[in-house]
């Protein structure tokens, strides 16, 4: 069962890069790593996914180290908007294993002005 | 485009009574679930499918039931209501690929 872990809350300021940090010691070797964003009275969005090395798209970049026990969210100059909370998922979706795939509490990120 | 629409958006429900939450998505996708979100907290599992006909266990299937009998819909049926139900019910639902999930808006039940 891949379990993550995640800081409960981080804050910043509009324009930085923010990086959020999830540890998953327990990944399986066909697991994904998957993040989404929350806002509000929202089901979650699906923001970027990857297997390993570095992957990045138009909103976010995910850095995956060699061994794969954590990953890394990178989003770029944040504004306002980007306030949120963030999950981190370890899993395959649709696969056997999709009843394994836990969110946890999420990091709850603040952005101010 | 609809995606992923939840049916009713919120409701207030007597405890014992029973109820019965929609799900249905117009992607043809081959993998539906259904997460409830207790206030401030992350989003459990209830139940899945990954294909019509056949569904699972998730972390806190208790008090619940479900089925998939075509592709496209998923209702979560509550037998009997408690107060501890209370929460916002997430369906989501994905091609089976490993790829993105899409969710719903949520319907918010809350048991009196």
């Amino acid at each position: 069962l891949a379990k993550t872990t995640q800081p409960i809350s981080m804050d910043s300021y509009e324009g930085q890069e923010v990086n959020i940090t999830c540890s998953h010691n327990n990944i399986a070797t066909n697991d994904y790593i998957t993040w989404y964003q929350q806002f509000p009275s929202q089901g979650p969005r699906f923001i970027i996914q990857g297997y390993k090395t570095k992957v990045t798209n138009e909103v976010a970049s995910l850095f995956i180290p060699a061994d794969r026990k954590s990953s890394t969210l990178s989003l770029p100059r944040v504004s306002l908007s980007d306030t949120a909370v963030y999950y981190c998922l370890v899993g395959g979706w649709g696969h056997s294993s999709a009843s394994k795939i836990i969110f946890g509490s999420g990091t709850r990120l603040s952005i101010r002005p | 485009i609809a995606g992923i629409t939840q049916a009713p958006t919120s409701q207030i429900l007597a405890a014992g009574r029973r109820m019965t939450l929609r799900c249905t998505q117009d992607m043809r996708h081959n993998a539906m679930y259904w997460y409830r979100q207790d206030l401030g907290l992350g989003l459990r599992l209830i139940h899945y499918s990954n294909t019509a006909g056949t569904t699972g266990k998730g972390e806190v299937p208790d008090g619940y039931s479900v089925s998939r009998a075509n592709t496209d819909d998923f209702p979560l049926t509550l037998a009997s209501a408690v107060p501890s139900q209370t929460s916002v019910y997430f369906c989501a639902s994905s091609d089976g690929s490993g790829g993105e999930a899409f969710f719903g808006q949520g319907t918010r039940l809350t048991v009196v």
